[in-house]
């Protein structure tokens, strides 16, 4: 089984419903994060957590929020989605105690999310 | 904005070495270099990461110039499979700063 689960794959909604993405890790790591990729952009952050009681804003955060259920569970929201949000989304996972210093980073299989 | 720089796109063919560069002209002495790669329709998967001393694992090696300036990520043999995008990122020593992905290189391998 994979150690980083995204559900749903895939989604087409439409403008101004609320979106939920969910990830779940069996890697028993605290740090976790959420990206999105868009052609040619490469990866951007959206939000980190390093833990249960920490979240923080990543590089484009704007239009979206975070809640952090538990060390396994991090879910995305977006609270009213816009055609501009259509991206692959990505959680990643990692633990510095077992990455060491570096901070090896493990990624879920991605989401893809059309808004319409 | 990422502070790496790397060619678009490269090419190589089957079972040949295939040398990736990567430019990091402004790393601070304690960043380390980290190299990821994407797999189609895959997320990103982790392959080396080095602070000064060249560096060897099962899917590459990472040779890093003295000045570290530079560094190249070296795929010994390549297969169809290593076709993907590879990252080159700069990463800050106790894994407290994010990692920022660029653009990467696009491999295609050529049979």
């Amino acid at each position: 089984d994979a150690d980083v689960t995204q559900t749903p794959r895939n989604r087409i909604t439409k403008t101004g419903k609320r979106i939920m993405l969910e990830c779940s890790q069996t890697k028993g790591h605290d740090r976790m994060y959420w990206y999105r990729q868009d052609p040619g952009l490469g990866l951007r952050l959206i939000y980190y957590s390093f833990d249960v009681k920490d979240i923080n804003k990543g590089e484009i955060s704007d239009g979206y929020s975070v809640s952090r259920q538990a060390q396994a569970k991090f879910s995305l929201s977006l609270e009213s989605a816009i055609p501009n949000q259509t991206a692959l989304y990505f959680c990643a996972t990692s633990d510095p105690r077992t990455g060491g210093i570096a901070d090896t980073q493990y990624f879920g299989p991605g989401t893809r999310l059309t808004v319409l | 904005d990422a502070k790496t720089t790397q060619p678009n796109s490269m090419e190589s063919n089957e079972e040949e070495p295939v040398h990736l560069p990567c430019n990091h002209s402004t790393i601070s002495g304690t960043d380390y270099i980290h190299w990821y790669r994407q797999l189609p329709s895959q997320g990103p998967e982790y392959v080396i990461h080095g602070l000064t001393s060249n560096v060897n694992n099962r899917m590459a090696s990472l040779a890093i110039a003295e000045d570290r300036k530079s560094s190249t990520l070296i795929l010994h043999r390549a297969t169809l499979r290593d076709a993907a995008v590879y990252y080159c990122i700069e990463g800050a020593n106790f894994g407290n700063e994010k990692l920022t992905f660029g653009t990467g290189t696009r491999l295609t391998i050529i049979p």
